[in-house]
């Protein structure tokens, strides 16, 4: 099984502030990382595909960059809708595996 | 409008059995990947299984934590995907989420999968 290693587990950071959390895989996923958001009661949504596409609606401040075994996201402008659960994601190979999380949190 | 629903969860004894309902509106499962995830409380998201359309051969995986216990089928003629699941254990509470898989491209023109339609989940309770 691939395992996906997500850092930092958690963060707090600030309104407008340049954040990135990494996803490490154990073994090469060529592209195949997707980046979900999760707020509290909710089902994730999407956020990139493909390790950098951005779905439509998906604002710009998003993006994603990586390829092979390291992937980072990275929001440009923190906004206060941002603050939730991030998870990347590997559909390389069965059985599909999620990283641990990333909450972010008000600073 | 879009969405997925989940029902059929609820609480159920160790070693019980529950099978969960996902159902579509506004589009049809014919052609959809439909994944399985589930979230225990407090925790992170862990894909438990799923079935291929029926054009690519219908056919299921599964996390290795559960096969041979759950079984995700589909009925065509209701448009609707079950997850079967028996023997249940206390670590099986969780929300569980059907999703759709679709394919998009990569910078290189290569498929990958990701997750763009969910259910808002249903909780299953396995406990005494």
């Amino acid at each position: 099984d691939i395992q996906m290693t997500q850092s930092p587990s958690s963060l707090s950071a600030s309104i407008g502030d340049r954040i990135t959390i990494t996803c490490r895989a154990s073994q090469s996923l060529s592209r195949s990382l997707n980046w979900y958001q999760q707020k509290p009661g909710q089902a994730p949504n999407v956020l990139i595909y493909a390790a950098s596409r951005l779905p439509t609606g998906v604002p710009s401040r998003f993006s994603g960059s990586g390829s092979g075994t390291d992937f980072t996201l990275t929001i440009s402008s923190l906004q206060p809708e941002d603050f939730a659960t991030y998870y990347c994601q590997q559909t390389y190979s069965t059985p599909l595996t999620f990283g641990g999380g990333t909450k972010v949190e008000i600073k | 409008e879009v969405k997925l629903v989940e029902s059929g969860g609820g609480l159920v004894k160790p070693g019980g059995s529950l099978r969960l309902s996902c159902a579509a509106s506004g589009i049809s499962l014919f052609h959809g990947w439909v994944n399985w995830v589930r979230q225990a409380p407090g925790k992170g998201l862990e894909w438990v299984g799923r079935i291929k359309s029926i054009p690519d051969g219908g056919t299921t995986d599964y996390a290795s934590p559960v096969k041979d216990r759950f079984t995700i089928s589909r009925d065509a003629s209701r448009d609707t995907l079950y997850l079967e699941m028996k023997s249940l254990k206390s670590d099986d509470t969780a929300v569980y989420y059907c999703c759709r898989a679709v394919q998009g491209v990569d910078d290189y023109g290569e498929g990958v999968w990701h997750f763009d339609l969910w259910g808002r989940g249903t909780l299953v309770t396995v406990s005494s």
